[in-house]
């Protein structure tokens, strides 16, 4: 089974700081990786995903994740954060050929103004 | 295209009460997923249902159950409610639920709590 680690539970932040959030998981095959954001009030929505090619990927609204196999990890950057930012960010993995996400705890990002 | 719709939105029910929650995936998509959100244990895997078979089922006890019909909609159950099933029932549908990749479109979720 795959576990989800994700380094920070709460990050704050000031408008045009840049962003990075950690995410580790545990599985020894091949993996679906994906970044999701849950804004106050609305529901999960996609960010980015890596399941093959470049590992270097780019999402939505400027954000970016960089898949480094060797480490298990797939962080989540952002060079210039915006207020719109404000949410909770979860890192999931899949099993390739599986359907079931592992999701990390979550990291509640808080951009001040 | 619509997107997960679920219903009903907000739920208040009472320990030892049944509930059932309802799922309608995006149009043409064939797997269902169910997750359930909590502050403490985060969001964790129900179980799938795929052409109206459950494919896989999560660590829950038997009181959560599940179905999908021929249109794809799917509903879950939870029966003898305990106030630890007070959460946040998310939804998710893909076209095929291979996991080859494929994105999981997430519902905006049903809130029970259980008094």
């Amino acid at each position: 089974a795959q576990s989800v680690s994700q380094h920070n539970h709460h990050v704050i932040l000031s408008e045009a700081a840049s962003l990075e959030l950690g995410c580790n998981y545990s599985y020894g095959g091949t993996v679906n990786l994906f970044w999701y954001v849950q804004y106050p009030g609305q529901h999960l929505q996609l960010l980015l995903k890596y399941f093959s090619g470049d590992p270097l990927v780019k999402g939505i609204k400027g954000f970016e994740a960089e898949f480094i196999k060797s480490k298990f990890s797939f962080n989540l950057r952002k060079p210039s954060v915006q207020w719109s930012d404000t949410a909770e960010y979860f890192c999931a993995v899949n099993a390739r050929g599986d359907y079931k996400l592992s999701f990390g705890a979550g990291t509640t990002v808080t951009v001040r103004a | 295209k619509a997107g997960v719709t679920q219903t009903p939105r907000y739920l208040i029910k009472t320990r030892g009460q049944q509930v059932t929650l309802s799922c309608s995936p995006i149009s043409g998509h064939r797997s269902v997923s169910w997750y359930q959100q909590t502050p403490g244990q985060g969001l964790q895997f129900l179980f799938e249902y795929f052409s109206e078979t459950q494919r896989n089922k999560g660590n829950f006890p038997g009181r959560f159950s599940g179905r999908q019909f021929s249109n794809s909609r799917s509903e879950m159950n939870v029966s003898t409610l305990e106030l630890g099933d007070s959460a946040l029932y998310l939804c998710a549908s893909t076209l095929s639920g291979q996991g080859n990749g494929e994105t999981q479109y997430f519902g905006p979720g049903t809130r029970l709590l259980v008094l």
